[in-house]
């Protein structure tokens, strides 16, 4: 699986967005990005994945750059709940169940002021 | 929602004792994933399962072996423990309908091997 980078931590605001990115140069045709987040003391959970289009769901947006490159994920009003580990990961598509398994990297570990 | 549970959220072991580590789904996934988590180096797939009877190795499964006799029950088994298993462990499903989809964690056992 090709690697991604992210910055170790960020700070932001309570209810200012906030742009979380992540550096894939080495992305092929057919990799997924997936985004999943660990709050303290929990498993990480799903956020947002895409493949070469933007996303929307109720937790966030996934910006993706044109040549795939690199992407963005952005809460839009962060909360105190919002704090935790945000992972960047890609993933080729899977075509045979046996296929392994998301490569979790060191994460960017976000802070929320209120 | 989809639940994903596992059966203690701290254990405490003695070095050669065996230890077994539950996980339970109750969404019908086909492919069920032990991992352990440590500090400075991210999640570690320890093992995964994608159908039941069926298991495939993951980047570090010495030490460790797994059961998977129904569909809805993953078993984690330290034939051994000891102490460098000392660790945070994170069960995962994800259904066969949904490959290129989200993965589901429970919310991890702290276990600790004196």
């Amino acid at each position: 699986d090709a690697k991604t980078t992210q910055p170790n931590s960020m700070e932001s605001n309570e209810e200012e967005p906030v742009h979380l990115p992540c550096n894939h140069s080495t992305i092929s045709g057919t990799d997924y990005i997936h985004w999943y987040r660990q709050l303290p003391s929990q498993g990480p959970e799903y956020v947002i994945h895409g493949l070469t289009s933007n996303v929307n769901n109720r937790m966030a947006s996934l910006a993706i750059a044109e040549d795939r490159k690199s992407s963005t994920l952005i809460l839009h009003r962060a909360t105190l709940r919002d704090a935790a580990v945000y992972y960047c990961i890609l993933r080729e598509t899977l075509r045979w169940r046996s296929q392994g398994n998301l490569i979790f990297g060191k994460g960017t570990k976000l802070s929320v002021k209120p | 929602d989809v639940k994903v549970t596992q059966s203690s959220r701290y254990l405490v072991k003695r070095t050669g004792e065996k230890v077994f580590l539950e996980c339970v789904q109750d969404m019908d996934h086909e492919n069920m994933f032990w991992y352990r988590q440590d500090p400075g180096l991210g999640l570690r797939l320890i093992y995964f399962s994608y159908d039941v009877k069926m298991k495939e190795k993951g980047d570090i499964p010495e030490g460790y072996s797994v059961s998977r006799e129904k569909k809805e029950r993953f078993s984690l088994i330290l034939e051994s423990a000891s102490t460098n298993q000392t660790s945070m462990y994170l069960c995962a499903s994800r259904s066969d309908r949904e490959l290129n989809e989200k993965l589901f964690f429970g919310s991890g056992t702290q276990l600790s091997v004196l």
